[in-house]
């Protein structure tokens, strides 16, 4: 059974920074894109990027090229995304997800609250 | 703004049908493969429909996709309660390289 389980809910100040992971498992973690998508508070899916963990090519959409960084532990099939200085404009749930011409797994979500 | 335009809502009574279209352009559906997700309330969301009219494993055939040329309409009949959430169509753009999902429609089962 394909499963993605992410971490839990984060809550950081504007500035911290930040690294949320979703560990996989009932596929080859090396053989498919995994993703990462935004979910701002009563709001729709927003793509942030991708990565192929089989050689670690990333690719991220332009609004969020250099606000974050995707990467991918082969050895424990995990997927991260990390932020090296958090906005409240980044509260949102963040889910990863299975895929890149269709995206067929998701994880439950990460809650991320930035506030002071 | 997303670069796909769906209704921001629909609605209909219990086993009646309701279509849900989204609309794009050459560089997006008009190339690529369509994907419709369901958003259940409080859940991630959940693939319903992929390669613009193909069922995944478990998805009943109550759940259609089709598509024309720059746009793309999802079909669900028999309406039932447990259908009321978001649907979100998605598919990849080859102008920017970036999976673009639709701004979402409610689904309201009166």
């Amino acid at each position: 059974e394909v499963q993605l389980v992410q971490s839990g809910a984060e809550v950081k100040e504007p500035g911290e920074s930040l690294k949320i992971s979703c560990r996989v498992s009932g596929y080859s973690f090396t053989s498919y894109w995994i993703g990462w998508v935004r979910q701002k508070p009563g709001k729709g899916l927003e793509w942030m990027g991708i990565i192929y963990p089989g050689d670690s090519e990333t690719k991220y959409s332009p609004s969020f090229q250099g606000q974050v960084t995707i990467s991918a532990d082969q050895s424990i099939s995990t997927a991260y995304l990390q932020w090296s200085s958090l906005k409240a404009s980044d509260t949102a749930i963040y889910y990863c997800a299975r895929g890149s011409g269709r995206v067929d797994y998701w994880g439950q979500g990460t809650l991320v609250t930035v506030s002071s | 703004q997303s670069v796909l335009t769906q209704p921001p809502s629909v609605s209909a009574a219990p086993g009646q049908k309701v279509t849900i279209s989204c609309s794009g352009s050459s560089s997006n559906i008009g190339r690529n493969y369509v994907s419709w997700y369901q958003q259940l309330p409080g859940t991630a969301p959940k693939l319903l429909i992929f390669e613009n009219d193909k069922r995944p494993s478990g998805i009943p055939d109550r759940f259609s996709g089709s598509k024309s040329g720059t746009s793309a309409t999802l079909g669900i009949t028999g309406l039932q309660t447990g259908d009321e959430a978001d649907y979100y169509c998605g598919t990849w753009d080859s102008s920017t390289s970036v999976y673009v999902f639709g701004i979402g429609t409610k689904v309201t089962v009166l």
